[in-house]
């Protein structure tokens, strides 16, 4: 069973630009929740997708989005990158039908210069 | 989902027991409670989940009391390789559909 792996590892962005942020969920997973986790604190909830539509979402602006593929893999876009996105993004995967818990993946370090 | 309580750090020495307690004074009837560990640059791991009394596997051990309104996450013999970032969370069990709710966790520092 292959668990949640997320790309890039490491990424440095302009101020003002776009981003994109990759996730393939767990093997027989089909619920995917990205996490903001800026130094020192614990993760933060972004957003949630179940069976490609968004199914919760935490208080961060419009301007992150995301889309969740058939295969259920996922991304987190960010655009219009504030200084204050730099942190570790987490991508976790789990299978809402059967209740698992979830699987997560190792992130994605955001720095915004 | 409930709030939790934690040290915010604590430090121990190799082969010694840790124990981490969290508070919950707020958890419902069907919250479980769930440890996470987490590396530095990597994603949090599930350690332990129970709801009362006492769990046990082969990381570590869960002590409720009746209450519930805390928990103690106890670790045997810790190693340097248990420094890591300890969370403590409460929500209903396989909860892989609701938002988890982190703190800012336990920095668990383990020293020769």
């Amino acid at each position: 069973e292959t668990g949640v792996t997320q790309s890039p590892t490491h990424l440095i962005k302009t101020r003002g630009q776009q981003v994109t942020l990759r996730c393939s969920s767990q093997s027989g997973h089909n619920t995917v929740s990205w996490y903001q986790q800026a130094l020192g604190q614990g993760p933060q909830f972004i957003f949630q997708y179940y069976r490609e539509e968004e199914n919760g979402r935490g208080n961060f602006p419009p301007r992150f989005s995301g889309l969740q593929f058939p295969n259920y893999s996922s991304e987190l876009n960010v655009n219009a990158l504030e200084l204050d996105d730099s942190a570790l993004y987490l991508c976790a995967s789990s299978n809402r039908d059967r209740g698992d818990g979830y699987t997560f993946g190792s992130g994605t370090r955001l720095t915004v210069v | 989902l409930a709030k939790t309580t934690q040290p915010i750090s604590m430090d121990s020495y190799e082969g010694q027991e840790v124990n981490i307690t969290c508070s919950h004074n707020n958890i419902a009837t069907n919250d479980y409670i769930t440890w996470y560990q987490q590396f530095p640059s990597q994603g949090p791991r599930f350690i332990i989940q129970g709801y009362k009394t006492k769990v046990t596997n082969e990381v570590a051990s869960l002590f409720i009391p009746a209450d519930r309104k805390s928990s103690t996450l106890s670790l045997p013999r810790v190693s340097l390789s248990d420094t890591a970032v300890y969370y403590c969370l409460v929500g209903p069990p396989g909860a892989g559909f609701q938002k988890l709710v982190f703190g800012t966790g336990t920095r668990l520092l383990v020293s020769p």
